[in-house]
């Protein structure tokens, strides 16, 4: 079956330290999303890429990086300056640009819920 | 600056109610509204409404876009315990690249 796997589901991790997040697609979608959900705030974007080797800040980028080296992966670093990088993060692609069409809604994944303490 | 608004935050109701969600929105270069159902994790799709007017329905669930006044709602006929969720709102407008900005969402629950 096809869809977004986004590993792990729960991450833990100390003040100060990178971390990592990954998110793996086999739709053959080209775009890909990373969303930080907080609650009362609903999605936020925070970067996407539309095709391999490019991608784009989004709305809250600081503090975020991330790389599209394969159509497949699109795994996001949460680094130490982030201020507050407590939060669920989704991830999504789409085949086209996002909400453009009805063959292209987001696809989301199930999350990873970060907590750095 | 572009903005999604839905009301209300949250909603409690019985099994049988009929609810009406709402979304309004402040975006340039409009593009669509998309609502998303999300129940514990992953969102899911439910419609995309392009054009003031026309009806989306899907069994219990339909949806309707007023451009002129931007804003959108999502009724619920005969809910049902499963319907217990929170509703997202996103908006698509163009610019450099389209991208969707999302609502804060409404969080419905239904009770017996």
């Amino acid at each position: 079956d096809g869809g977004i796997t986004q590993s792990p589901k729960y991450l833990f991790r100390k003040e100060g330290q990178n971390v990592t997040l990954s998110c793996e697609q086999n739709l053959n979608h080209d775009a890909m999303y990373w969303y930080r959900q907080d609650p009362g705030q609903g999605l936020r974007l925070i970067y996407y890429s539309q095709i391999v080797n490019d991608f784009q800040k989004g709305d809250i980028a600081e503090g975020y990086s991330v790389s599209r080296e394969k159509k497949e992966s699109f795994p996001l670093t949460v680094t130490s300056a982030q201020k507050n990088p407590t939060a669920f993060y989704l991830c999504a692609s789409s085949l086209g640009t996002g909400g453009t069409s009805n063959n292209s809604p987001l696809h989301f994944g199930n999350g990873t819920r970060l907590t750095v303490t | 600056e572009d903005k999604v608004v839905q009301s209300p935050l949250s909603l409690v109701v019985h099994e049988g109610d009929t609810v009406t969600l709402n979304c309004s929105y402040e975006v340039t270069n409009f593009r669509s509204l998309l609502w998303y159902k999300q129940e514990k994790k992953a969102p899911t799709f439910l419609f995309m409404l392009t054009s003031s007017g026309i009806e989306k329905k899907s069994g219990r669930l339909s949806s309707i876009l007023d451009k002129k006044e931007l804003f959108s709602i999502l009724n619920i006929t005969a809910t049902q315990t499963g319907d217990s969720a929170v509703y997202l709102c996103a908006v698509v407008f163009t610019g450099t690249a389209s991208k969707l900005t999302f609502g804060t969402g409404t969080r419905l629950q239904v009770t017996l």
